[in-house]
């Protein structure tokens, strides 16, 4: 059974700091996504990993995806109020089946 | 106007009573889903179509029926409501020759049962 894990789950962090959301999974995959909510929104897409050793980078969000220790990361890069939001991860169960196994989510606050 | 809409976007019902939730995408897509949200918990697949003719149980379908009545429009009903089916309800859509593009997903209904 495919399981993601995210950590942390809380993040608290002031602005202009550096920090890593980490996704593990537990089975083999090889497409992983990256969303974005704000309260109350809709999920919005940042990343598609597609390959082991795949990087993807926009503004201060930069995520990788390492297929054979099943861990893909999002860094912050000096961080500012607007990021804060939830972050989810979401593995592709393989196949082409186009199921999304979603971890539970990092809810970033990025205070002054 | 947005590629996925989702109606009601709001919802208050007593148990017992039959709901349905409605989707329709303006994207093409062959393939749509129906997600739950709770809180800490994030988002699980409740069913999913690839087509109008394929429809697959996710991982939480019991207590939920869908219906694809074509290929731009996903419906799901509760039949009989329960309190615990109160949560934030997702529909989304993709593309199966995009790989690499991401599921597109409506703005929420957001369901309470009494």
């Amino acid at each position: 059974e495919l399981k993601v894990e995210q950590n942390p789950l809380f993040l608290s962090m002031q602005e202009g700091k550096n920090y890593t959301i980490y996704c593990n999974y537990s089975t083999t995959s090889d497409r992983l996504y990256w969303y974005r909510q704000d309260p109350g929104k809709s999920l919005e897409s940042l990343f598609v990993l597609l390959s082991n050793g795949a990087v993807k980078q926009e503004g201060r969000l930069m995520a990788s995806l390492d297929t054979k220790a099943r861990l893909s990361t999002l860094h912050i890069t000096a961080a500012v109020h607007d990021l804060s939001a939830t972050y989810f991860c979401a593995v592709d169960r393989g196949g082409s089946q186009g199921n999304l196994i979603f971890g539970k989510g990092t809810k970033l606050s990025v205070k002054p | 106007d947005a590629d996925v809409t989702q109606t009601p976007r709001n919802r208050i019902t007593k148990t017992g009573k039959r709901i349905m939730l409605e989707c329709s995408q303006t994207k093409g897509h062959d393939r749509m889903y129906w997600y739950r949200q709770d809180p800490g918990l994030g988002l699980r697949l409740i069913y999913y179509s690839f087509d109008v003719k394929d429809i697959n149980k996710g991982e939480i379908s019991d207590g939920y029926s869908v219906s694809r009545q074509a290929q731009a429009k996903f419906s799901l009903s509760l039949e009989s409501a329960i309190p615990n089916q109160t949560a934030l309800y997702f529909c989304a859509t993709s593309d199966p020759g995009q790989l690499n593009q991401p599921q597109h997903f409506g703005d929420g209904t957001r369901l309470s049962i009494l």
